[in-house]
């Protein structure tokens, strides 16, 4: 079945360091990509999507691109804040699928950034 | 802000109690879901509904009850539940399935304590 793979977390930073967070999936059919941030006591909110190979999506300084080839949406951002601190999910679904909208969650990475 | 509205925010009822959750949303999405998030988890997802019609149950025990009085709100009946229980529910909504694959837009959750 379907699957999505994230890095293992915490991933601690320094305010103004690079940030990258591993996805990979793995689809049997073509799957729309999904990057989720839940802050602390908040729900889920999207980030950003793409939803065919090659797409990049962005949204606040954020950035993933749709590889096929690697069947990877890595999330970067050049430059994190203290702000950015939260779990990041990485999710697939499959539009095709018409029997299910089930979204496809990885396990979540939780950022700490540090001033 | 959140477009989706859950209420409460938070619920503690014991295991004999009946109590209601309940989603709004006013995009005019026609698919509605809920969520439990266990500490440190993915969101696991219990229901879908569609056109107001339930599409998906993913074997949720019986003491958990949804319900779709229109196309603007969800609510989730519990009843008689477990200490297990205890989570954070969340509710999400969509366009409809049949556009294609459209992102789901979360509501903070509820969070609730069985005691």
């Amino acid at each position: 079945g379907d699957s999505v793979t994230q890095m293992e977390g915490p991933v601690t930073l320094s305010e103004e360091a690079f940030l990258t967070i591993n996805c990979t999936y793995t689809a049997t059919g073509y799957p729309s990509l999904f990057w989720y941030v839940q802050y602390p006591g908040e729900g889920l909110q999207l980030l950003l999507k793409a939803t065919k190979a090659d797409d990049k999506g962005s949204n606040k300084g954020f950035e993933a691109t749709y590889r096929k080839e690697t069947t990877s949406f890595h999330l970067e951002k050049g430059s994190v804040q203290v702000s950015d601190s939260a779990v990041y999910f990485c999710a697939l679904s499959d539009p095709w699928d018409y029997n299910t909208d089930k979204l496809i969650f990885g396990t979540g990475t939780r950022l700490q950034v540090f001033p | 802000d959140t477009e989706v509205t859950q209420t409460p925010k938070h619920l503690v009822m014991g295991m004999t109690n009946k109590k209601s959750l309940k989603c709004e949303q006013h995009m005019g999405h026609r698919a509605m879901y809920w969520y439990k998030q266990k500490a440190k988890k993915p969101p696991e997802l219990m229901f879908v509904y569609s056109y107001e019609k339930l599409s998906i149950n993913e074997s949720v025990p019986s003491r958990f009850s949804p319900e779709c009085p229109n196309s603007s709100l969800l609510n989730l009946h519990l009843h008689a539940l477990q200490p297990e229980d205890s989570a954070l529910y969340l509710c999400a909504s969509s366009q409809e399935r049949e556009i294609g694959n459209q992102p789901q837009h979360f509501g903070d959750g509820t969070r609730l304590s069985i005691l």
